[in-house]
């Protein structure tokens, strides 16, 4: 069966400073991964995903992930944290038959100034 | 762009009721999805489809029912509204070809039930 882990429910880092938020999978085959982010009362906005080809994919608002196989993750990463980048984050799978993302529960971030 | 509205962004209704959530996609893609999303607990997939008419369950299905007439339009209906069903609904949609496809999100429905 398919699965994701966020295994922290919440990061805090101070602004300017790196961040990295993990992510792990359990998947048959070539896994389908995704980060999403959500906004205070507002619905999930794609970031970025991974498909095949480089492990390290960039996406939007500088945000980029790290697909390792042999780890069998895909931690989201930025080399400079904004407090606007404060929200829940969520990383997602599907496997090559799947139709529906299963998803993670979620990881808050926290930036502070 | 790709656009997911969903009729309410906060919705109350009483122990009982029946309830319609309602979502449309404008970009014609083949399949919908209705979440739900409650703390420490992600989002869950409640129910989707892949054609006009076609559903399958998801992981929590119980309690809720769907339907789609029109291929842009996907309701979730609580039949009989539970206090346990108050939570955030999130639906999405996308192309026919999924596999490296994100899916589209609407905006959410906030849903008390007192």
């Amino acid at each position: 069966a398919q699965s994701v882990a966020q295994p922290e429910d919440q990061v805090n880092v101070a602004e300017g400073n790196p961040l990295t938020v993990k992510c792990t999978y359990s998947v048959s085959g070539n896994p389908y991964l995704f980060w999403y982010v959500q906004y205070p009362n507002r619905g999930l906005q794609f970031l970025l995903k991974y498909i095949t080809g480089d492990n390290l994919v960039k996406g939007s608002y500088g945000f980029e992930a790290e697909f390792n196989k042999s780890q069998t993750s895909f931690h989201l990463k930025k080399p400079s944290a904004l407090v606007s980048d404060s929200a829940l984050y969520f990383c997602a799978v599907r496997d090559q038959a799947g139709t529906a993302l299963i998803f993670g529960k979620g990881t808050t971030l926290s930036v502070s100034s | 762009d790709v656009k997911v509205t969903q009729s309410s962004r906060y919705l109350v209704k009483r122990t009982g009721e029946k309830v319609f959530l309602e979502c449309v996609q404008d970009m014609d893609h083949e399949n919908m999805f209705w979440y739900r999303q409650d703390p420490g607990l992600g989002l869950r997939l409640i129910y989707f489809s892949y054609d006009v008419k076609m559903k399958e369950k998801g992981d929590i299905p119980e309690g809720y029912s769907v339907s789609r007439e029109k291929k842009e339009r996907f309701s979730l209906i609580l039949e009989s509204a539970s206090t346990n069903q108050t939570s955030m609904y999130l639906c999405a949609s996308t192309p026919a070809q999924t596999t490296g496809s994100e899916q589209y999100f609407g905006p959410g429905t906030r849903l008390t039930v007192t």
